[in-house]
């Protein structure tokens, strides 16, 4: 079975500097897709960003890059230039090639302050 | 912002009361999905459905039932609610291969 892992419950980090967020996984295949999940305040889960097990080049999405280490299995999220409106929860999560449930890490939360 | 609605947002009721989450997407999603977040915990797929008339149960076992009637509405439904059943419910839909949308989720609690 697979499991996700995120062994950081709270980061915080100060507006416009960098901050990585922890991600490992446990799973016997090679095709799958890895993703970020951010749920602020408001709860509504949005995607941040995704990363293609088969792709070696990290995913990028303006200021949110990811680490993607296959061998290792690790997947941490950078976030540059931090803002407030980062402040959220952020969810690690794995789907298998073949399938489309998901499995969720158990989430950090991100406090940003000015 | 995704077009995927939950009802209602927060819920307060008391013990043995049925109660019906409703959530829909305007998307034409065929795929949905119920997930449970208890408190700084991880989710929990505990209903998921493929199209009309077509629901399973997820990983988590959950005494909640689910119906998909209509493509665009996929509603949860306690028949007797109970504190263990005080949670976070948080719906979700996707096209085919594509990523998933999540509602704002409907906080429950069960007095």
């Amino acid at each position: 079975a697979q499991t996700v892992t995120q062994s950081q419950p709270e980061m915080s980090v100060q507006e416009a500097e960098t901050v990585t967020l922890s991600c490992t996984y446990d799973t016997s295949e090679n095709n799958y897709y890895l993703f970020w999940y951010k749920q602020p305040p408001s709860r509504q889960m949005i995607l941040v960003i995704r990363q293609e097990a088969y792709k070696q080049q990290n995913a990028t999405e303006n200021r949110f890059s990811v680490n993607f280490q296959k061998a290792a299995k690790s997947f941490s999220l950078k976030i540059s230039d931090s803002q407030l409106g980062d402040t959220a929860m952020y969810f690690c999560a794995f789907r298998s090639y073949n399938t489309d449930k998901l499995i969720f890490g158990t989430g950090t939360r991100l406090q940003v302050f000015p | 912002e995704a077009d995927i609605y939950q009802t209602p947002r927060y819920l307060v009721i008391g013990t043995g009361k049925k109660i019906t989450l409703e959530c829909s997407q305007t998307m034409g999603h065929d795929k949905m999905y119920w997930y449970q977040q208890d408190p700084g915990m991880e989710l929990h797929l505990i209903h998921y459905s493929y199209g009309v008339n077509s629901t399973e149960k997820g990983d988590l076992s959950s005494e909640s039932t689910v119906s998909r009637i209509r493509t665009e509405h996929f509603p949860l439904t306690l028949e007797s609610a109970r504190p263990s059943h005080t949670s976070q419910y948080l719906c979700a839909s996707k096209l085919g291969g594509s990523e998933a949308f999540f509602g704002q989720g409907t906080r429950l609690t069960v007095v």
